[in-house]
């Protein structure tokens, strides 16, 4: 079975602009979460999706939006991109909101 | 205010001693925790989980110890090897794992040949 994956794995942008990542869960897995990870705060949780809707919401700026589609598939956006903004994104996808979950390879955002 | 602590960012053990990592939590409604490997350029790798039911959790050579009383868990892997370098996330969720999870900072561990 094909792991989660994420489009681009690596993006170059600069400050003011938006981008778009992408996240393929794993088939069957119907709950997608996404990540930031960074050298000083570690791991920290952006959105939960589930059948299309949010579910859970970290404590990020409402410059960082989410969406899931009907096959599970899910993106992130990031408005108005600033240099504190340069990480790791992480999807995970589980087959529920109370399962394991599954990482996918990450997304490195480096903002100029 | 991070509610998941790893204190220790890296730690080395000699190949076929135990490794012992640690994590401690201030949330009292955490009740379900995690941990996670992490490969460089590679997403995090569940590991092994516990529920707050139970105070000790085995697979193989990872072990997962949860002292409630003193919101402090640890994962212990015996024999280590060095394929286990990686950096290890302790994770914490409440209401069973139906909140999102908190993550600590990760430690990284080296498995010394």
């Amino acid at each position: 079975k094909a792991g989660v994956t994420q489009t681009p794995r690596y993006l170059i942008k600069t400050r003011g602009q938006q981008v778009t990542l992408s996240c393929s869960p794993i088939s069957g897995h119907r709950s997608v979460s996404w990540y930031q990870q960074t050298p000083g705060q570690g791991l920290q949780f952006l959105f939960e999706y589930f059948s299309e809707t949010q579910r859970n919401k970290g404590n990020f700026p409402g410059r960082f939006s989410g969406r899931q589609f009907s096959n599970s598939r899910s993106e992130m956006n990031v408005s108005t991109l600033e240099l504190g903004d340069s990480a790791l994104y992480l999807c995970a996808s589980s087959l529920g909101l109370m399962e394991t979950q599954y990482f996918g390879p990450g997304t490195r955002l480096l903002v100029l | 205010d991070q509610q998941v602590k790893q204190n220790s960012p890296s730690l080395s053990v000699q190949e076929g001693r135990i490794s012992i990592l640690n994590c401690d939590y201030t949330n009292s409604m955490f009740d379900y925790f995690l941990w996670y490997k992490k490969y460089p350029a590679e997403g995090p790798t569940f590991l092994i989980s516990i529920s707050s039911i139970k105070d000790k959790n085995e697979d193989g050579r990872f072990t997962v110890f949860l002292n409630k009383s003193a919101k402090h868990l640890s994962l212990h892997i015996v024999p280590s090897q060095p394929g286990d370098s990686a950096v290890y996330f302790c994770a914490a969720s409440a209401q069973g794992g139906s909140e999102k999870l908190v993550f600590g900072k990760g430690t990284k561990l080296t498995v010394n040949p």
